[in-house]
């Protein structure tokens, strides 16, 4: 079975630029949630989405952005591009109950540079 | 004072040696707790996984929580060059809690020479 897949692998913005980040988790899973990782430090919780509804937000302004959809795939958005946005951006799929509970698997991250 | 401490190394060992880390926390609901391994430039990768105190043991990795001291532990045996990686400490409250919502340590990286 395929692991969690992101898209793209890498990408290159310009301060002011928007991005869309694209997520698919592992088949029967029906929980999504983001992070973001800056060079040098753990991940940080960015949104959870279960059954298409967000179901927790970090601490993050609301440039930021996530949907998923029927087939329980997911996109982030980010508008209005900062340097400081540059990171690895990771995706985790779980199969927890409501949403809730159960082990979180990552996806191999879209490096985002802001230049 | 951030909720999650982790020391960030890094740790040199010979290889065949026990590879120690651990975390310090300072929210009581935390009831989940978990290790990953990350590669440079790679996905975390789900080493551990555990609820409340106790320990648990899965080939040459064992992990201890003792809940009462805010404390984790992560023991890598027959340490090997191909464990040279950043090892996340993270952990969660209960499925009421703020979701699925992992709070992480920085990371340890650790180096395992031939």
């Amino acid at each position: 079975d395929a692991g969690v897949t992101q898209s793209p692998t890498h990408l290159i913005k310009t301060r002011g630029q928007q991005v869309t980040l694209r997520c698919s988790p592992i088949s029967g899973h029906k929980s999504v949630s983001w992070y973001q990782q800056v060079l040098g430090q753990g991940p940080q919780f960015i949104f959870q989405y279960y059954e298409k509804e967000e179901r927790g937000r970090g601490n993050f302004p609301d440039r930021f952005s996530a949907r998923q959809f029927p087939n329980y795939s997911s996109e982030l958005n980010v508008n209005a591009l900062l340097l400081g946005d540059s990171a690895l951006y990771l995706c985790a799929s779980s199969n927890g109950l409501a949403g809730g509970g159960g082990e979180q698997f990552f996806g191999p991250g879209t490096r985002l540079t802001v230049l | 004072q951030k909720e999650v401490e982790q020391d960030p190394g890094p740790l040199s060992v010979p290889e065949g040696a026990i590879v120690s880390l651990n975390c310090t926390y300072s929210n009581s609901a935390f009831q989940y707790f978990m290790w990953y391994r990350q590669y440079s430039r790679k996905g975390p990768e789900l080493l551990m996984y555990t609820y409340s105190s106790g320990n648990k043991e899965d080939g040459r990795f064992t992990a201890q929580v003792d809940k009462s001291s805010k404390y984790i532990s992560l023991f890598i045996r027959d340490s090997q060059p191909s464990d040279s990686a950043t090892y996340l400490c993270a952990m969660r409250g209960g499925i009421k809690a703020a979701g699925n919502k992992l709070t992480f340590g920085g990371g340890t990286r650790v180096l395992v020479k031939p």
